[in-house]
C-alpha cells in the first residue's frame, strides 16, 4: 500500500495568513494526488484534484502543486471559513490511501 | 444536481452485521464507480472498497476481505455496503463516495452513516 504522510498534523494561523500543507507519498504517484477539506460533523469536500486542478466552486485562494512524491496545498489568504481539517489522498492505485490530516486552527 | 443519500445511524452488538445504503441521484448511476470509506471517531479515513454499478464488480481492501460485501441495485440507483462480524473497532462513520472515473478522485460524498458497535 502507498503511505501518505502529511505535515504538519496541526497548525495555528490568523485570518489573512498564507498557509502551506505538505503531503509525501511513499512512492511516486505522478500527479494522482487530491486534497479534501472536512469540517466537524460533515463529509469531506473535494478542493484540488490531480495535484493542481481546482474543483468547481472552490475559491481561487486554494492551490495545489507537486508531482512524484511531494505535494503542497496552499491557502494564499486564510479566511474564517477555512478553519477545518485537510486531507491528501492518492488515486494512483488501490487501496486508495489518505494522509492523516492537518487541522488548521485559529491563532 | 448529484446527490448521494445514505441510510440512518445504526447501533449493533458485537458479532452482528450492518448494511448501509447509498442512493444516488442526479447522474447516470451506472457510469461511475462508488467507493466506501470509513472514519473512526477523531481519526482519519480508511478505504474499504469499490463497486462498479454497471457490472457489479467489486474490489475490497485486504483488511476487510471476507467481512465486507458491496452490492448494487440498478433499479433504485442504490449501492449497499454490508459489514459482518462487527467488533467495537468498527465503530465509525461510513461514507460512500463517487469516483469521477478518469483520475480516480472522489467528487461527491454521501452525508455519512454512523455505525456504533456496543454491547
Amino acid at each position: 500500500d502507498i503511505q501518505m504522510t502529511q505535515s504538519p498534523s496541526s497548525l495555528s494561523a490568523s485570518v489573512g495568513d498564507r498557509v502551506t500543507i505538505t503531503c509525501r507519498a511513499s512512492l511516486s504517484i505522478s500527479t494522482y494526488l487530491n486534497w479534501y477539506q472536512q469540517k466537524p460533523g460533515k463529509a469531506p469536500k473535494l478542493l484540488i484534484y490531480v495535484a493542481s486542478n481546482l474543483q468547481n466552486g472552490v475559491p481561487s485562494r486554494f492551490s495545489g502543486s507537486g508531482s512524484g512524491t511531494d505535494f503542497t496545498l496552499t491557502i494564499s489568504s486564510l479566511q474564517p471559513e477555512d478553519f477545518a481539517t485537510y486531507y491528501c489522498q492518492q488515486s494512483y492505485s488501490t487501496p486508495r490511501t489518505f494522509g492523516q490530516g492537518t487541522k488548521v486552527e485559529i491563532k | 444536481q448529484v446527490q448521494l443519500v445514505q441510510s440512518g445511524a445504526e447501533v449493533k452488538k458485537p458479532g452482528a452485521s450492518v448494511k448501509v445504503s447509498c442512493k444516488a441521484s442526479g447522474y447516470i448511476f451506472t457510469r461511475n464507480d462508488m467507493h466506501w470509506v470509513r472514519q473512526a471517531p477523531g481519526q482519519g479515513f480508511e478505504w474499504m472498497g469499490i463497486i462498479n454499478p454497471s457490472g457489479g464488480g467489486t474490489s475490497y481492501a485486504q483488511k476487510f476481505q471476507g467481512r465486507v460485501t458491496m452490492t448494487r441495485d440498478t433499479s433504485t440507483s442504490t449501492v449497499y455496503m454490508e459489514l459482518s462480524s462487527l467488533r467495537s473497532e468498527d465503530t465509525a462513520v461510513y461514507y460512500c463516495a463517487r469516483d469521477l472515473g478518469r483520475d480516480g478522485f472522489f467528487d461527491y460524498w454521501g452525508q455519512g452513516t454512523l455505525v456504533t458497535v456496543s454491547s
